[in-house]
């Protein structure tokens, strides 16, 4: 299993410009979400999903879309790249099923993001 | 919403002592708190939870301790050592006990020397 894999690894954009962060998961997990981290901030929840189509706002999520197409997808889109965007963002992804209290989370590898 | 707490944002210790860091949560139907070590340039990776059930979890070198009534866990490392050097993140499950989001702390720094 490649686990959960993240596209683009650094990215650069202008202010303004719009891109789409991948992330994939072969786990055959119900649960993935997006973070960020900031210096000093830790990580911060922007969106999550609990399932194909189910989608849901985090501490953060303004700037940013998301969808969940597929169980394996969970893309994030930033609208117009602010330089407040420019931070490492993770996505990670669980098991969950109805009664079980959450699981263990997967991160994969960041995507360095730099917006000018 | 739920918030975490994290402290110290800093820690050093001499090899060999022991390191405690501390979290505090305000949801009080949080059941589910991992602890994650993000070693630089790394990614997050879970290093031990303990759920709501349980006042005490041990794995060698490593416990987590939760005290639901006041609210607070705490990590506790014994022994360390340098390849312990890390940033470490406290968590506690929010909303829905079933939904996996998990809320994190702001990260502690322990730096272990030699």
């Amino acid at each position: 299993n490649a686990g959960v894999t993240q596209t683009p690894k650094f990215q650069v954009l202008k202010t303004g410009q719009s891109m789409t962060l991948q992330c994939a998961q072969d786990m055959n997990h119900e649960y993935m979400s997006w973070y960020r981290q900031d210096p000093g901030m830790g990580l911060r929840l922007i969106h999550y999903s609990v399932g194909a189509g189910i989608t849901d706002q985090g501490e953060v999520p303004n700037g940013y879309n998301v969808s969940r197409s597929t169980t394996e997808d969970f893309p994030l889109r930033l609208l117009s790249a602010a330089p407040s965007q420019t931070s490492v963002y993770f996505c990670a992804s669980s098991f969950w099923t109805s009664g079980r209290r959450g699981g263990t989370q997967y991160f994969g590898p960041g995507t360095r993001l730099t917006v000018l | 919403g739920e918030n975490v707490e994290q402290h110290p944002s800093t820690l050093s210790v001499q090899e060999g002592d022991s390191a405690v860091i501390k979290c505090t949560y305000s949801d009080s139907a949080s059941n589910y708190f991992p602890w994650y070590k993000q070693e630089l340039g790394k990614r997050p990776q879970l290093i031990i939870d303990i759920r709501s059930n349980v006042g005490e979890k041990k794995d060698q070198r490593i416990a987590v301790t939760l005290n639901k009534t006041a609210k607070h866990f705490s990590l506790h490392i014994t022994e360390t050592q340098p390849e312990d050097s890390a940033v470490y993140f406290c968590a506690a499950s929010s909303g829905s006990s079933n939904t996996g989001k998990l809320i994190f702390g702001q990260g502690t720094t322990l730096q272990v020397k030699p």
